[in-house]
């Protein structure tokens, strides 16, 4: 069965410093990698995925993700945090057969201080 | 592009009663749809597929004849909360695949349902 650890229930980052959250998935096979975003009281957007390829991912908002098959691991980054970003944030993994229902890490709360 | 609607945003209602909460994909067709139920502080929980033309796939847990789905065109979803009681006030939130065979599941902006 597939499952999605983020150890981190929430992380307070100083405005303007670089930020890091950690993922780590376990999956038979090739895994789909996201990483979402939710804001209080709203739906998820999607800040980035991982299918194939080269292993750094660009997303939305200055974000970066880097796939470690060796470490299972997926975690996103930003160099610079802006108070806008703080938002709760959710690692998941899907399957690779092109229709897969995914499955969700617990999310890391960011909070971002002056 | 990629954009997916809920309808309504929050809801309050009487226990006993019956809720229904719309899925729309806004700009593109979704043969397949996610429900999802969540918890304050706590992850997404899967309750549904919804596959347009045939039933609802449940997960494990998840009471079909309680949270009715239906799937009725290639751009909406249907989720009724039959009789509502109390302990079903959650967050809501729908996903869908673009497409047949689609990987990115694009997200809804969730519906509040507080039942009283």
């Amino acid at each position: 069965a597939q499952s999605v650890t983020q150890p981190d229930i929430h992380i307070t980052v100083s405005e303007g410093a670089s930020l890091e959250l950690r993922c780590n998935y376990s999956y038979g096979a090739t895994p789909y990698l996201f990483w979402y975003v939710q804001s209080p009281g709203q739906g998820l957007q999607l800040l980035l995925k991982y299918f194939s390829g080269d292993t750094l991912v660009q997303g939305i908002k200055g974000f970066e993700a880097e796939f470690k098959r060796s470490q299972s691991s997926f975690n996103l980054r930003k160099p610079s945090v802006h108070w806008s970003d703080a938002a709760e944030y959710f690692c998941a993994v899907g399957g690779n057969s092109g229709y897969s229902t995914l499955t969700f890490g617990k999310g890391t709360m960011l909070l971002v201080s002056p | 592009g990629a954009v997916v609607s809920q309808h309504p945003s929050r809801v309050i209602c009487k226990s006993g009663t019956s809720v229904k909460i719309e899925c729309r994909s806004l700009d593109f067709q979704a043969t397949t749809m996610f429900w999802y139920r969540q918890f304050p502080k706590k992850s997404l929980m899967l309750m549904a597929t919804s596959n347009e033309g045939s039933k609802a796939t449940y997960e494990q847990g998840v009471e079909k004849d309680k949270f009715l789905i239906n799937h009725a065109s290639l751009t909406l979803s249907t989720l009724t909360v039959t009789s509502a009681h109390p302990e079903d006030s959650s967050f809501y939130i729908c996903s869908a695949l673009p497409g047949q065979g689609g990987e990115t599941q694009y997200f809804g902006p969730g519906t509040r349902l507080l039942v009283l």
